[in-house]
């Protein structure tokens, strides 16, 4: 079972959609939650962390469901800019310290006119 | 200033040369990290410093070598590499390396083609 996996994409939405995607862990030992969004030959770019109360900032909304290994973003009144693949990122911390990021493979979001 | 420089921006090199690719922070993280992104792919670690000491090589090829002069640099030096290492090479800094709620800031990347 994969650490990190996502919705498979792509979605294809209109201009004004509303759309979530969902990512699920594998590690119960994960202990931060985040997404980042990738534009083609771009770097990813963080676009924002995910707590247990869940988070909103402006059209973004994320929620994290620990006792599922869940974590959901919703994106509303969807604008042509949103295209872009969005990244799960966990990070699991452990008392080495060594806590690298785990990364889903991504789900593409095009937005269309 | 929250900003991850990385230079050059494209590189092209044969398989007998040697480059270098340059990573630049300025915002006090005492973390960086190398990944190697294939097209379609999420990123891949390949090593991190920490205090500016290696703390995690994922099994990387001895022809890619990692070195921090100091918090604010990193260097990743290329040498006799294979045309499949042709990706988008990222590099990422973090507060420290451990701990919960440590985002990771990428750099732009440097696009390398090995021929």
């Amino acid at each position: 079972r994969k650490e990190v996996e996502q919705d498979p994409g792509p979605f294809n939405v209109p201009e004004g959609a509303t759309v979530a995607f969902n990512c699920t862990y594998s590690n119960s030992a994960s202990q931060s939650f985040f997404w980042y969004r990738q534009d083609c030959r771009k770097e990813p770019k963080l676009l924002m962390s995910v707590y247990s109360s869940g988070n909103e900032d402006g059209r973004f909304t994320a929620q994290l469901n620990r006792a599922s290994q869940y974590i959901s973003l919703l994106i509303r009144d969807s604008k042509l800019s949103d295209s872009a693949t969005y990244l799960c990122v966990v990070n699991i911390w452990a008392n080495s310290g060594n806590t690298p990021l785990v990364f889903g493979k991504g789900t593409r979001l095009s937005v269309i006119a | 200033d929250t900003e991850v420089t990385q230079t050059p921006k494209h590189l092209v090199m044969g398989m007998t040369n040697k480059k270098s690719l340059k990573c630049e922070q300025h915002m006090g993280h005492r973390a960086m990290y190398w990944y190697k992104q294939k097209a379609k792919k999420p990123p891949e670690l390949m090593f991190v410093y920490s205090y500016e000491k290696l703390s995690i090589n994922e099994s990387v090829p001895s022809r890619f070598s990692p070195e921090c002069p100091n918090s604010s640099l990193l260097n990743l030096h290329l040498h006799a590499l294979q045309p499949e290492d042709s990706a988008l090479y990222l590099c990422a800094s973090s507060q420290d390396e451990g701990g919960g709620g440590n985002e990771q800031f990428f750099g732009p990347g440097t696009r390398l083609t090995v021929l």
